[in-house]
């Protein structure tokens, strides 16, 4: 079984700067996926990036990077030059890899953006 | 529109009506499932089938709660005696078994809210 941290229920930041969003986990897997997905206000979620823990290079979409620490079971979200679309609910999640493919996630970060 | 659908979207209900719940699939994926999420947090792994067959089924789901998916193709999700507690919304998911990213794609959800 894995479980998800996420220990920053609310976070802010400005537009165009840019904010870190905090996420650990904790699986006896060895092989398994990461995810960030953004669900915004009364829409679909929506995958935002994702990382396969057997690769050593952090993952990067456009303005969205992960900074992946797999001894420390850690999984930050970079989001660089903030836009007011961003303004979303964050959750991390984690899948192991093979057969039983449920997602587990965490309780989410909602992010805020200000002009 | 290619996406996963899901209806109804909001259903409102008196308490110990039975409700249920479609979910349309994006049309080649053979892995479906449902999760349940409540205000403030995340989402919470409910079932999965792949094809028709129920591969595996959350302690969550109590005795009240049925999903299939006769065909392999749309899936239903029937609770039987609402109550208060059941009050979330319900997350259809869709997503290939040799998809080897993980990957996952939502619907909107289907709100209940038990009067």
């Amino acid at each position: 079984a894995q479980t998800v941290t996420q220990s920053q229920p609310e976070m802010s930041v400005q537009e165009a700067e840019t904010v870190t969003l905090s996420c650990t986990y904790d699986t006896s897997e060895s092989d398994y996926y990461l995810f960030w997905y953004k669900q915004p206000p009364s829409r679909q979620m929506i995958l935002v990036i994702r990382q396969e823990a057997y690769k050593q290079q952090n993952a990067t979409e456009n303005r969205f990077s992960v900074n992946f620490q797999k001894a420390a079971k850690s999984f930050s979200l970079k989001i660089s030059d903030s836009q007011l679309g961003d303004a979303a609910m964050y959750f991390c999640a984690c899948r192991r890899t093979g057969t039983a493919s449920k997602l587990t996630f965490g309780t989410g970060t909602r992010l805020q953006v200000t002009l | 529109d290619t996406g996963v659908s899901q209806n109804p979207r909001h259903k409102i209900t008196k308490r110990g009506q039975n409700v249920t719940f479609r979910c349309d699939p994006i049309s080649e994926h053979n892995r479906l499932y449902w999760y349940r999420q409540t205000l403030g947090q995340g989402p919470e792994f409910l079932t999965y089938f792949q094809n028709e067959a129920q591969l595996e089924k959350s302690r969550l789901l109590s005795d009240r709660f049925s999903a299939e998916r006769p065909k392999g193709s749309f899936s239903t999700l029937e609770i039987q005696r609402t109550e208060q507690g059941d009050s979330a919304m319900y997350l259809c998911a869709s997503s290939l078994v040799s998809g080897m990213t993980g990957e996952l794609f939502f619907g909107e959800g289907s709100r209940l809210t038990v009067l």
